[in-house]
């Protein structure tokens, strides 16, 4: 079945400092990508979506700034958070989503867990 | 008021028995109906897709009233795995595939 891998699964980092998150598709296409975050017990929060190609649009209350999403193929999405504070600690999902054979519908990353410091 | 509601729970339920969640969106433009299940520090994961005639997958019913605006999530004979979140998820027509998600409801099945 369709595979996304995001990268890394955990990370631990400094307030003031940036961390990339990578999420690839393995086997299909993604032509559109969703990037999340969940805070404990809350429902996933929809931050941007990103078109392969083209900029990401960004959901009300999310700095375009800070939350840099690039989506330069149709199997590579990275959201690069820059200048992290601790309330950027959150789990941050991507969710790819494909048309064609063999896929068709949203497939998860397995998600990042971001702890900053 | 929210685009996707849902009961939060918990739903504490013995194992065995019948529980069902319902869930209510606003929008009636919406057009794609799923089941999600997500366990604890994990990552949301398809139950199930919710189609206008009702489906059946297993011990897991789900069915949607267009009507009302709302869908259902029936388990039957449940197990102790069953435990997790359940989120209700609709997409919206012409939202760039956009999905619009509940906030769960926390089921949890006790032997």
């Amino acid at each position: 079945g369709a595979v996304v891998s995001q990268h890394p699964s955990r990370v631990i980092c400094k307030s003031g400092t940036s961390v990339k998150i990578e999420c690839r598709s393995l086997d299909f296409q993604a032509t559109t990508m969703f990037w999340y975050r969940q805070f404990p017990k809350k429902s996933l929060m929809l931050m941007a979506t990103s078109n392969e190609g083209s900029k990401a649009t960004y959901e009300q209350g999310v700095e375009k700034d800070k939350f840099l999403i690039n989506h330069a193929s149709l199997t590579l999405s990275t959201l690069t958070v820059t200048s992290a504070h601790p309330e950027d600690s959150s789990f941050y999902i991507c969710s790819a989503f494909g048309t064609g054979e063999p896929l068709y519908g949203y497939t998860f990353g397995s998600g990042t867990r971001l702890t900053v410091v | 008021r929210k685009e996707v509601e849902q009961d939060p729970g918990p739903f504490n339920v013995p194992e065995g028995a019948t529980v069902a969640f319902n869930c209510t969106y606003s929008n009636s433009a919406s057009q794609s109906f799923f089941w999600y299940r997500q366990d604890c520090r994990k990552e949301p994961k398809l139950l199930m897709s919710v189609y206008s005639s009702g489906n059946e997958d297993g011990r897991f019913t789900a069915q949607l009233n267009r009507a009302s605006q709302y869908i259902s999530l029936l388990i039957r004979d449940s197990k102790l795995s069953d435990s997790a979140t359940y989120l209700c998820v609709v997409n919206v027509l012409h939202s760039n595939y956009q999905l619009i998600w509940g906030a769960g409801t926390k089921l949890i099945i006790k032997p």
